[in-house]
């Protein structure tokens, strides 16, 4: 176990639909990030937030929004959802510093249908 | 801006061979340098970090990987795969402000018995 949670492992959903993703960080972590992992695209940032604030964007869609709450849990939210967002949904956390690294959760895998 | 290449998608080693996965990174300011692996379906685990100590970095799983600024290289070794190396590696960097990691594409590694 990692630290990172992310809910839900799985998902399966029709085209058009919107989904929320959930991540809660390790304990002590401020930043969080969120990355799509597909067989074409590889690893690809969205976006990080640290500590309730946005801090950087990826390629990251206008059909794709995030937050980080006071208690820094994050929400993905894809809506809109197309046959081509199907993907490996990680989130990752890291307390302040470059020298870090992340810890990442255990991804959620988003099945469109 | 910060880059990360990986050489070859594939590596394909004998069950007791090194193990050699390339890295090769671009940073405009010193970098710190990560190596994560991710078993399938599950999340990307860190094995080891250079972050400007030692040149030579140990990791776990008998891994190791060496900061050669010279070639702007980081490479990943293992002198005897094991069958459970069979993974997918991921070289990251950071070096903007912030932690924020740039990956590169990854190196899906097979060990054959």
């Amino acid at each position: 176990d990692s630290g990172v949670t992310q809910t839900p492992k799985h998902l399966i959903t029709a085209t058009g639909q919107r989904v929320t993703l959930r991540c809660s960080p390790r304990s002590g972590d401020l930043s969080v990030y969120w990355y799509q992992q597909s067989l074409d695209q590889g690893l690809q940032f969205l976006i990080q937030y640290y500590n309730g604030e946005e801090r950087a964007k990826g390629n990251i869609l206008e059909r794709f929004s995030a937050q980080q709450f006071p208690d820094l849990h994050s929400e993905l939210n894809l809506s809109s959802l197309e046959l081509g967002d199907s993907a490996l949904y990680f989130c990752a956390s890291s307390v302040r510093g470059k020298a870090d690294g992340y810890t990442f959760g255990s991804g959620t895998r988003l099945t469109v249908v | 801006a910060q880059s990360v290449t990986q050489l070859g998608s594939h590596v394909s080693v004998s069950e007791g061979a090194l193990v050699l996965l390339r890295c090769n990174y671009s940073s405009s300011v010193p970098p710190y340098l990560f190596w994560y692996v991710q078993y399938p379906n599950q999340g990307l685990q860190l094995l080891l970090k250079y972050t400007s100590a030692a040149t030579l970095v140990k990791g776990i799983n008998g891994f190791e990987a060496e900061f050669k600024k010279s070639e702007t290289s980081f490479h990943l070794t293992k002198p005897s795969a094991h069958m459970s190396d069979a993974a997918e590696y991921f070289c990251a960097v950071s070096g903007n402000a912030g932690n924020m990691l740039t990956f590169g594409g990854g190196t899906r590694l097979m060990v054959k018995p």
